[in-house]
């Protein structure tokens, strides 16, 4: 199925350890964002890309890296965890980045920092 | 991004239409309405935009008034699996969406 996809659902993670979060889309859209969402905060923007090998911060990067070294690929990485980290993390792809483009989410992957 | 009122909660009876409204009084001309919606558990499933004139695709409708100040999503025909936390967003060529408290519509057998 074409799509946007994300692994993996659940991950539990001690505090100061390094973990990736996937995140692959097939329908060949430019545009690709990592959000996360937490109670009381709703969504907010950690990275963007607009094309592979193009990042670029969101309203709260810090603490994270990602890389975009394929248009089809997004991965988050936690390179040293922290309880804050804790949240539920939506990647999402548009085809453009104009305001008339869409994005389109997938379905999240909960993350908890021990 | 201009901000957005919506009601806390709605109900509708199955089979019924949904009409969810949006509040945008500060929404600029080259902002886009758009609405998502959030079942629980998964991520914000888009359902439609427009600029100034009114769309449907084969989810929804949405309504437009003429001053672009407020707009209403209508669901033609709910279902419980409409069941969801809707949200109203104005948009311009940002990216760090606002997604608000949004409504939560209950739709009843």
């Amino acid at each position: 199925d074409a799509g946007i996809t994300q692994s993996p659902r659940y991950k539990i993670t001690e505090t100061g350890r390094q973990v990736t979060l996937m995140c692959h889309q097939t329908w060949s859209h430019s545009y690709m964002f990592w959000y996360r969402q937490d109670l009381g905060h709703g969504l907010r923007l950690i990275y963007y890309s607009a094309a592979a090998d193009i990042t670029d911060k969101g309203e709260v990067p810090d603490g994270y890296v990602v890389s975009r070294s394929k248009t089809e690929n997004f991965p988050l990485t936690l390179e040293s965890a922290t309880r804050s980290q804790t949240s539920v993390y939506f990647c999402a792809s548009s085809e453009s980045g104009g305001a008339y483009s869409p994005l389109h989410f997938g379905n999240g992957t909960r993350l908890t920092v021990t | 991004d201009a901000k957005t009122t919506q009601p806390t909660s709605m109900d509708c009876a199955e089979g019924r239409a949904a009409n969810l409204p949006c509040n945008h009084s500060t929404i600029s001309g080259n902002e886009y309405v758009y609405w998502y919606r959030q079942i629980h558990s998964q991520g914000p499933q888009y359902i439609i935009h427009g600029l100034k004139n009114n769309e449907t695709n084969e989810m929804a409708s949405l309504i437009i008034t003429e001053d672009r100040k407020s707009s209403t999503l209508i669901l033609p025909h709910a279902t419980l699996r409409d069941t969801a936390v809707y949200y109203c967003i104005v948009r311009n060529s940002g990216y760090a969406l606002n997604f608000g408290k949004g409504t939560s519509l209950l739709v009843t057998p």
